[in-house]
């Protein structure tokens, strides 16, 4: 079975463009998140979105919109892009929402990423 | 919100050395998970570990939520053991993990 899969992997953009990442999540999972790590930091939330909904929503500014598909896959917007978004971000997926119960449900698979670097 | 503190933030061994990471929480734990982020920046899950002890070959974890934390041991280490720590919680009713800052384990020949 295919993980989660990411695309670009890697790609270079100036500053004020726009960029789309894009995830595919597990087959069967309907929760994709997304994630932002700096260099040398932990990932930082960005999103989550569950059966097409967004659910959360992390403290990054309206320059990054995200969308999920009615095939569960996601796209990530980033508009205006600063040097400060240079980034490796994660796209994650899971079967469940997470509400605080206990459950393997709630483990998230990562994909490898999207290397984002603005000049 | 909750915060996460891993400890050390860098840690040096040879080879066949045993290591422990720790993973303090201010909040309950919740669904707490431990991952291993190769040098290609890959994020692999090693333990979903909300409490108890669970193993898994030359590593095991330990969670007492209790008590706010959790331990990850890696035995008889190997180079490609080498690379970032993470510890991470599912944080309210969204599906967001708090990571911590990591732990960059390297491991000579």
């Amino acid at each position: 079975d295919a993980g989660v899969t990411q695309s670009p992997t890697h790609l270079i953009k100036t500053r004020g463009q726009h960029v789309t990442l894009r995830c595919s999540p597990i087959s069967g999972h309907k929760s994709v998140s997304w994630y932002q790590q700096v260099l040398g930091q932990g990932p930082q939330f960005i999103f989550q979105y569950y059966e097409k909904e967004e659910r959360g929503r992390g403290n990054f500014p309206d320059r990054f919109s995200a969308r999920q598909f009615p095939n569960y896959s996601s796209e990530l917007n980033v508009n205006a892009l600063l040097l400060g978004d240079s980034a490796l971000y994660l796209c994650a997926s899971s079967l469940g929402l997470g509400f605080g119960s206990h459950s393997g449900a709630n483990v998230l698979t990562f994909g490898a990423g999207s290397r984002l670097t603005v000049l | 919100g909750i915060q996460v503190e891993q400890s050390p933030p860098d840690l040096i061994l040879q080879e066949g050395a045993n290591s422990t990471l720790r993973c303090n929480f201010s909040d309950s734990v919740n669904n707490l998970q431990w991952f291993h982020q190769n040098p290609w920046g890959q994020l692999i899950n090693l333990f979903y570990i909300p409490s108890g002890t669970k193993q898994n070959g030359r590593l095991s974890a330990t969670t007492v939520a209790t008590e706010r934390y959790s331990l990850l041991y890696i035995s008889s280490s190997q180079t490609t053991d080498s690379g970032v720590y993470f510890c991470a919680d599912h944080a309210g009713g969204a599906q967001k993990l708090v990571f911590g800052q990591g732990t960059r384990l390297t491991i000579n020949p």
